[in-house]
């Protein structure tokens, strides 16, 4: 069985580092990009950042450029996010997700993990 | 970026009823895009990718259609766990990857 398990999040003050983890299981790990998606709480979804398969390609939204990094480590089938600077605007749950390939060759989320919820509060 | 609009905000139907619910993006996004689920408390779920192609384990009373800027996703007779958000999410010109603001669907 596929899963996906964050771990990391908790309350942080205006400023702050917080690292998320992500362990990946039942699927091999390498052969996929990955992504964190985050919710702010009564919020939609957002796209933070991804990765690919081997690490070489990563992509972040604008808005956490320069403040979050996004990492794997495939021998321990590991996902990180290591968030600095952190801002009110970045409480959330954050969501890892692998971008599974299908018909088109394009990637979609599925499935995902049960997320972690980062608190940015003084 | 492309900017994905839902409508309605919110929908409230019975059991039985059709659900159709539209996400219009603002440049064309070809057949790349998606549908998820997402119950309270729960993370999101995959239900249509490229469009129109239901993923693993999804009911087919769930239907995905449209190319371009236009696309529904149809639940033709909706049960009670079908209440939910739903949300659209493109990946044809990325970065960035883009959701649209959702659609509450109540069944009542």
């Amino acid at each position: 069985e596929v899963q996906l398990v964050e771990s990391g999040g908790g309350l942080v003050q205006p400023g702050g580092s917080l690292r998320l983890s992500c362990a990946a299981s039942g699927f091999t790990f390498s052969s996929y990009w990955m992504s964190w998606v985050r919710q702010a709480p009564g919020k939609g979804l957002e796209w933070v950042a991804n990765i690919k398969q081997d690490g070489s390609e990563k992509y972040y939204v604008d808005s956490v450029k320069g403040r979050f990094t996004i990492s794997r480590d495939n021998a321990k089938n590991s996902l990180c996010l290591q968030m600095n600077s952190l801002r009110v605007e970045d409480t959330a749950i954050y969501y890892c997700a692998r971008e599974g390939q299908f018909g088109s060759g394009n990637n979609w989320f599925d499935p995902w993990g049960q997320g972690t919820l980062v608190t940015v509060s003084s | 970026e492309i900017v994905l609009t839902q409508s309605p905000a919110t929908l409230s139907l019975s059991p039985g009823e059709r659900a159709t619910l539209s996400c219009r993006a603002s440049q064309s996004v070809s057949s790349y895009l998606a549908w998820f689920q997402q119950k309270p408390g729960q993370a999101p779920r995959l239900l249509i990718y490229d469009a129109s192609n239901r993923a693993t384990g999804i009911p087919a009373r769930f239907s995905g259609s449209g190319s371009g800027t236009d696309f529904t996703l149809t639940i033709s007779s909706l049960v009670p766990e079908d209440s939910a958000v739903y949300y659209c999410q493109q990946r044809s010109n990325w970065p960035p990857i883009t959701f649209g603001q959702g659609t509450r669907l109540e069944i009542k």
